[in-house]
């Protein structure tokens, strides 16, 4: 098992510009989980989903847009990048309700925007 | 407002000696859990231990331990036996009954040899 993956591991955007991030899991986990982190601030979470075509706000949403069409799959979208979405973005996934609540999390993705 | 604080942004232990990380969290919650992420210079956040608040006694895992006080809402964990491979960033982690996770800000723990 891969595990959490996510795509792509670099990127540098000019401001202004638009990507999609990936992130995939093979565990048949029904929440994921999107968060970014910042030096000194820890991981703030940016938008969840508790199941396949549903995604609900987190912390720091504004400017973020996410999709769930497929159960392995939590896309994190930025419509219009800013030097302020400067970070690093990490992916996570965890099982059903009951289970060990433990999240997965991918490598991460360092984004610069300039 | 903060929900999880860490207080100690940086802290040194040396090898084979105990050191305290300390976290406190904000709640109005009965019914909730409690994690230690740690993140090593590779970024990867691997779950140290877990806590569920319903539970009395206090999570073991080998060399790590929490001491959970629900009534000070305080969730610190103690690293036993200091080993080098234990410098990293630990973030507590709090998971609210709406399935979200709020992070402390970290402590930076350096095991000197």
């Amino acid at each position: 098992n891969a595990g959490v993956t996510q795509t792509p591991k670099f990127r540098v955007l000019k401001t202004g510009q638009s990507m999609t991030l990936l992130c995939a899991q093979d565990m048949n986990h029904e929440y994921m989980y999107w968060y970014r982190q910042d030096p000194g601030m820890g991981l703030r979470l940016i938008h969840y989903s508790v199941g396949e075509g549903t995604t609900a706000k987190g912390e720091v949403p504004d400017g973020y847009n996410v999709s769930r069409l497929k159960k392995q799959n939590f896309l994190l979208g930025l419509e219009s990048a800013a030097p302020s979405q400067t970070s690093v973005y990490f992916c996570a996934s965890r099982g059903p309700s009951g289970s060990s609540y433990e999240q997965y999390f991918g490598p991460g993705t360092r984004l610069t925007v300039t | 407002a903060q929900t999880v604080t860490q207080s100690q942004p940086e802290m040194s232990v040396q090898e084979a000696e105990t050191v305290t990380l300390s976290c406190t969290y904000d709640t109005s919650e009965n019914n909730y859990y409690l994690f230690w992420y740690k993140q090593p210079p590779s970024r990867q956040m691997i779950l140290v231990i877990r806590q569920e608040a319903y539970k009395q006694q206090n999570a073991t895992e080998n060399r790590f331990s929490v001491n959970f006080q629900k009534a000070a809402k305080s969730f610190s964990l103690k690293i036993s036996d200091s080993q080098l491979g234990d410098t990293a960033m630990y973030f507590c982690a709090f998971m609210k009954q709406s399935n979200q996770f709020y992070f402390g800000t970290g402590t930076s723990l350096t095991v000197i040899p």
